[in-house]
């Protein structure tokens, strides 16, 4: 079993719609949760961190995570084509620098 | 843009050879990583450096080797190719603020064939 799962899609949406991105994770220690975004043949880029457990907003997207759970969940409020892309969760335990990602999940945002 | 370069971006080459990607940085950055990245499995941590001649392996270290001689240059071997080392290799910096959050900046990756 992978320490951190995430369904790969692609998941398709229209433009304007509200898009949902989750992980679930099994290992407790983690302590920092972060999502990245990845546009076709780039490097990922870091959209939000968040601490330990609760809710984090910057513009259109929302980061939640429940740690009693171990799931993790990323909001895009009125996707916008250029939205698309693929998403990584990615997480990591206190003082660590090693970054564990998820495999993640394609966005296709239609016009 | 965070200043980091990856040579060679393309590679196709045999089984059995030895390649050498190469990863150049101009921030300074103290750390720096080597992750591939396949379908289904996302991005993998091959080894990592945090200082000049200071690596450690990662997840999936089996089959290549590093160096980091200057604190700009972190080199990743394969000393003999296998075709399931057919991969999309990215580089990867970070600074002391990663460890509050997680942030890496990553190259523009180097996409290698082993035939």
């Amino acid at each position: 079993q992978k320490e951190v799962e995430q369904d790969p899609g692609p998941l398709s949406v229209p433009e304007g719609a509200i898009v949902s991105l989750n992980c679930t994770y099994s290992n407790s220690a983690f302590q920092y949760f972060m999502w990245y975004r990845q546009y076709s043949r780039k490097g990922p880029e870091l959209l939000m961190y968040t601490y330990s457990s609760g809710n984090k907003e910057d513009g259109r997207f929302t980061a939640q995570v429940d740690k009693s759970s171990k799931y993790i969940s990323l909001f895009i409020r009125d996707s916008q084509p250029s939205d698309s892309a693929t998403y990584l969760c990615a997480m990591k335990v206190d003082s660590s620098y090693k970054l564990i990602f998820g495999s993640g999940t394609r966005l296709l945002v239609r016009p | 843009d965070a200043g980091i370069t990856q040579s060679p971006r393309h590679k196709v080459t045999e089984t059995g050879t030895p390649v050498t990607l190469r990863c150049h940085q101009t921030e300074n950055h103290r750390y720096m990583y080597w992750y591939r990245q396949d379908p289904g499995h996302g991005l993998r941590l091959i080894h990592y450096s945090y200082g000049v001649k200071d690596t450690d392996k990662g997840e999936v270290s089996d089959g290549y080797s590093v160096s980091r001689s200057k604190t700009e240059d972190f080199l990743l071997t394969l000393e003999s190719a296998t075709s399931s080392q057919t991969s999309v290799y990215f580089c990867a910096i970070s600074g002391y603020q990663s460890t509050n959050t997680g942030e890496l900046f990553f190259g523009e990756g180097s996409r290698l064939t082993v035939l």
